[in-house]
């Protein structure tokens, strides 16, 4: 069964700190994997990793995928009180995307 | 503008009473998906359609139907039969080839 895997499934900090999020898969036929920020409405992309070890980076965010392991993080650095939100990690499969739960990050000032 | 429109953005109901939740892109894609969101969780896959004229269950079908019979619109009913209908529910859209999606701006259906 397709699944994926995220943690924590909460965390709440203090602005300033850094934070890193992740997921895990098990899903045939991997083609991409997207992490995607939700703020009470709909989700809105952040990036899309298709190849281990490349880093990719936007800012303070930054995440990477390993697909020898099955993973992925996403790292946020100097958190500010906008970037509340929850975090989606979604693979596709080039028919279908599989979501996690989402990490729910609350950052307090 | 290019994207993709969901409508209405709030939508209440009685128990027992079909409702119709409209989606629709102009942005050429071939593929489109209804996701539902239930609080604290994350993105279930309701239906999906790869083409014109043919859709394919997602993992939580029951009690809902779809059409697809313009590339532009994917229409979600939410039938009777659906026991907890009361949810956020997200439509999104895939280029043929490509490997993002690209979501519409949701609706939130409270049934009573």
């Amino acid at each position: 069964e397709d699944k994926v895997v995220q943690s924590p499934l909460s965390l709440v900090v203090h602005e300033g700190d850094t934070v890193t999020l992740n997921c895990s898969y098990e899903v045939t036929n991997f083609r991409s994997l997207l992490w995607y920020k939700q703020e009470k409405k709909a989700p809105t992309f952040l990036f899309m990793l298709t190849s281990s070890g490349i880093e990719k980076k936007s800012g303070r965010l930054s995440s990477i995928l390993d697909k020898k392991e099955l993973f992925s993080i996403l790292n946020i650095t100097a958190t500010q009180t906008g970037d509340s939100a929850i975090y989606l990690c979604a693979v596709g499969t080039g028919n279908q995307f599989y979501f996690g739960t989402g990490t729910s990050l609350t950052v307090i000032p | 503008d290019g994207g993709i429109t969901q409508s209405p953005k709030y939508l209440f109901r009685k128990e027992g009473q079909n409702v119709t939740l409209s989606c629709e892109q102009n942005l050429n894609h071939d593929a489109m998906y209804w996701y539902r969101q239930d609080p604290g969780q994350g993105l279930r896959l309701i239906y999906y359609s790869q083409i014109v004229n043919d859709f394919q269950k997602g993992d939580i079908a029951e009690g809902y139907s779809v059409s697809r019979e313009k590339k532009e619109s994917f229409p979600l009913t939410v039938t009777s039969a659906q026991k907890n209908p009361t949810a956020f529910y997200l439509c999104a859209s895939k280029p043929t080839g490509g490997n993002e999606q690209y979501f519409g701006p949701g609706t939130r259906l409270t049934v009573t």
